[in-house]
């Protein structure tokens, strides 16, 4: 059974500061998912990381999937009150059915003006 | 291109009905999922549907079901409503792809159901 943690699971900063959020299994994915979603709404696609070692830089948000397939961090830069949310990873594998999601149980961040 | 569409946005029903949710995908979108997210449980798989078959199912009571039409919208249904059913509803569409591949997942707003 394939399983997501996540760290922090709550985190609570001013703006300006940097965090970092981790995403870990001892399953390996063939790729792996980060969203973002805010209260009501749905998860917004941040981005999808394939290869292990890859980091990909979105503005503010850098984010690697680990070399080995079964971890990925997202780190924010300067993190403004536009950024709190709950960010949730999904790691992607295949079965005799096709591709499956796990997801993560999500860190809920908050940035304080 | 329109996103990802689900209707009702919001809905209230009383213990022991039934209801009926509805997903729109993205367009040229085969696939569609049906996820139940909870404070408690966080985000949890119910179902897939590709080309109007379901492909797999999460561990659900059979009161949940599904279907998927020609066109790739999809209907879930939930039927003899407990308290515990309340939740959002979140449908995600994505391509349909070969074995291997890495693919992405698109939701929709979800639709809130109060059950009381």
């Amino acid at each position: 059974t394939q399983l997501l943690e996540q760290s922090p699971q709550f985190l609570s900063i001013q703006e300006g500061e940097n965090l970092t959020v981790y995403c870990n299994s001892s399953s390996v994915f063939s790729s792996l998912q980060w969203y973002r979603q805010e209260p009501g709404e749905g998860p917004v696609l941040l981005v999808t990381v394939v290869t292990g070692g890859e980091v990909k830089k979105l503005k503010r948000l850098t984010f690697q999937f680990g070399d080995a397939r079964k971890d990925s961090s997202l780190h924010i830069t300067a993190a403004q009150p536009g950024d709190t949310g709950l960010y949730l990873c999904a790691g992607a594998y295949a079965d005799n059915y096709g591709q499956n999601f796990v997801f993560g149980p999500g860190t809920r961040l908050s940035v304080l003006p | 291109k329109a996103g990802v569409t689900q209707t009702p946005r919001y809905l209230i029903k009383t213990r022991g009905q039934q209801v009926t949710l509805s997903c729109s995908p993205i367009s040229g979108h085969r696939s569609v999922s049906w996820y139940q997210q909870t404070p408690g449980q966080g985000l949890q798989f119910l179902f897939e549907y590709f080309s109007e078959t379901q492909r797999n199912k999460g561990n659900f009571p059979g009161r949940f079901s599904g279907r998927q039409f020609s066109n790739s919208r999809s209907e879930m249904n939930v039927s003899t409503l407990e308290l515990g059913d309340s939740a959002l509803y979140l449908c995600a569409s994505s391509f349909a792809i070969t074995l291997g591949l890495a693919y992405e997942q698109y939701f929709g707003p979800g639709t809130r159901l109060t059950v009381t």
